[in-house]
């Protein structure tokens, strides 16, 4: 069974531009979350996504978007770079969202982004 | 959301058995706790999750005292390769789902 997969790996941008990352979930799957780990800051929360629609939304600004595709497949937009955006992007794949116990996520390697 | 506080750092020597401390003084009555482990620029990785009083899996144990505002991650006989960052989360799937990742404890074991 293939794990979560994070596309590009690694990612180099220059300030004011927009990038996308792509994260493909486990088979079956329907939520998707993605994070932000930087060495201050630690791991942040940015946004889960449940059947297409946004459930929960961390404390980032507008700059930072994503969705969700039909087959669970889900993309993060990050416009207008900012030195700061460089960080590891982390996404994660959980089976249902709904269930108390179903908590386990299972993380993919990550996208490395620097913004130069 | 509960908040979780863990020790920054710890060292251990291989063979040894370790126990990292979370405390969650406000955990909610349907929180679940759940413990992670991370490698150097590799995603998190779950080890154990539990509610109440213990939990073992092949790989680590989790004691939860009954007033579950705290839990301790066991893990017998750390070896070299159990160097990394390890991660205690309070949460609950409740239709406003969302982890909220702490500072972690970086475990160092040493031969």
């Amino acid at each position: 069974k293939a794990g979560v997969t994070q596309t590009p790996r690694y990612l180099i941008k220059t300030r004011g531009q927009q990038v996308t990352l792509s994260c493909s979930p486990i088979s079956g799957h329907r939520s998707v979350s993605w994070y932000q780990q930087t060495p201050g800051q630690g791991l942040q929360f940015l946004f889960e996504y449940f059947s297409e629609t946004q459930r929960n939304k961390g404390n980032f600004p507008g700059r930072f978007s994503g969705r969700q595709f039909s087959n669970s497949r889900s993309e993060m937009n990050v416009s207008t770079l900012e030195l700061g955006d460089s960080a590891l992007y982390l996404c994660a794949s959980r089976l249902q969202a709904d269930l108390i116990s179903d908590t386990e996520a299972f993380f993919g390697q990550g996208t490395r982004l620097t913004v130069v | 959301l509960a908040k979780t506080t863990q020790p920054i750092s710890m060292d251990s020597y291989e063979g040894q058995e370790v126990n990292i401390t979370c405390s969650h003084n406000n955990i909610a009555t349907n929180d679940y706790i759940t413990w992670y482990q991370q490698f150097p620029s590799q995603g998190p990785r779950f080890i154990i999750q539990g509610y109440k009083t213990k939990v073992t899996n092949e790989v680590a144990s989790l004691f939860i005292p009954a007033d579950r505002k705290s839990s301790t991650l066991s893990l017998p006989r750390v070896s070299l390769s159990d160097t990394a960052v390890y991660y205690c989360l309070v949460g609950a799937t409740s239709g406003t789902y969302k982890y909220i990742f702490g500072t972690g404890t970086r475990l160092k074991v040493l031969a």
